[in-house]
């Protein structure tokens, strides 16, 4: 079965370091996601990418995250200077093709932010 | 504000028994309510999808239900084994709501004990 693939699974970063955080999304899927989710707290969206722009994003999303999709099947997060509390597991999703309204969820990359 | 409330916050049940996992939201106007299991590590895996005129809907032993009106909705896992430990989450989507995309409850924690 087709999976949402993210890598590398834990990334420990220094303060103040940039980070990209990589997803392949489901090949024949249109519509890609990030989230967080910040130890023992629920699962928080970041921003949503369509069409080769990003279509929504949350308070969260400020100007220290970007989205890029540089090929045909990557989709990463960029945080330019990481501080303390962007420690959390990131979530990849997308949807699209036969099953349009089930997001499919990688599993997760945790990051360590020292 | 947006919202999704969920009940209880952890439950320990018998193996072989049922449950029921509650979900109460405030997302207006309201597109679809979801829901997923998250294994720990994991990224989440939709369980159920359901927009404003179902009531019901089965996964295997899996059902949930949706009172649009009451804003409720409840999950039924019936002869519950040990691997559906795992987090429950509830997940509203609401429409032409930018910025929010997916919003997730906190999660109801199940354990089932042999």
């Amino acid at each position: 079965e087709p999976e949402v693939t993210q890598t590398p699974s834990h990334q420990v970063t220094q303060m103040g370091q940039e980070v990209i955080l990589r997803c392949v999304p489901i090949s024949n899927h249109l519509y890609f996601y990030w989230y967080r989710q910040i130890l023992g707290q629920k699962v928080e969206f970041l921003v949503s990418f369509y069409n080769n722009e990003i279509s929504e994003k949350s308070e969260i999303f400020d100007d220290q995250f970007s989205v890029e999709r540089p090929d045909g099947s990557n989709f990463t997060l960029k945080i330019r200077s990481t501080k303390l509390e962007d420690s959390a597991m990131y979530f990849c999703a997308s949807n699209g093709g036969t099953s349009k309204n089930i997001q499919y969820f990688g599993a997760g990359t945790r990051l360590s932010v020292l | 504000k947006n919202q999704v409330e969920q009940s209880p916050q952890s439950l320990i049940i018998l193996e072989g028994k049922n449950c029921t996992l509650q979900c109460n939201y405030t997302v207006s106007p309201f597109s679809n309510l979801r829901w997923y299991k998250q294994d720990t590590g994991r990224g989440p895996v939709s369980l159920t999808i359901m927009t404003f005129s179902e009531n019901t809907k089965s996964n295997g032993r899996y059902t949930a239900t949706l009172d649009a009106d009451t804003k409720q909705s409840s999950l039924h896992i019936t002869a519950s084994q040990l691997s559906d430990s795992a987090s429950y989450i509830c997940v509203v989507r609401g429409s032409n709501q930018a910025g929010t995309a997916l919003i997730f409850g906190k999660g109801t924690t199940l354990s089932v004990s042999s």
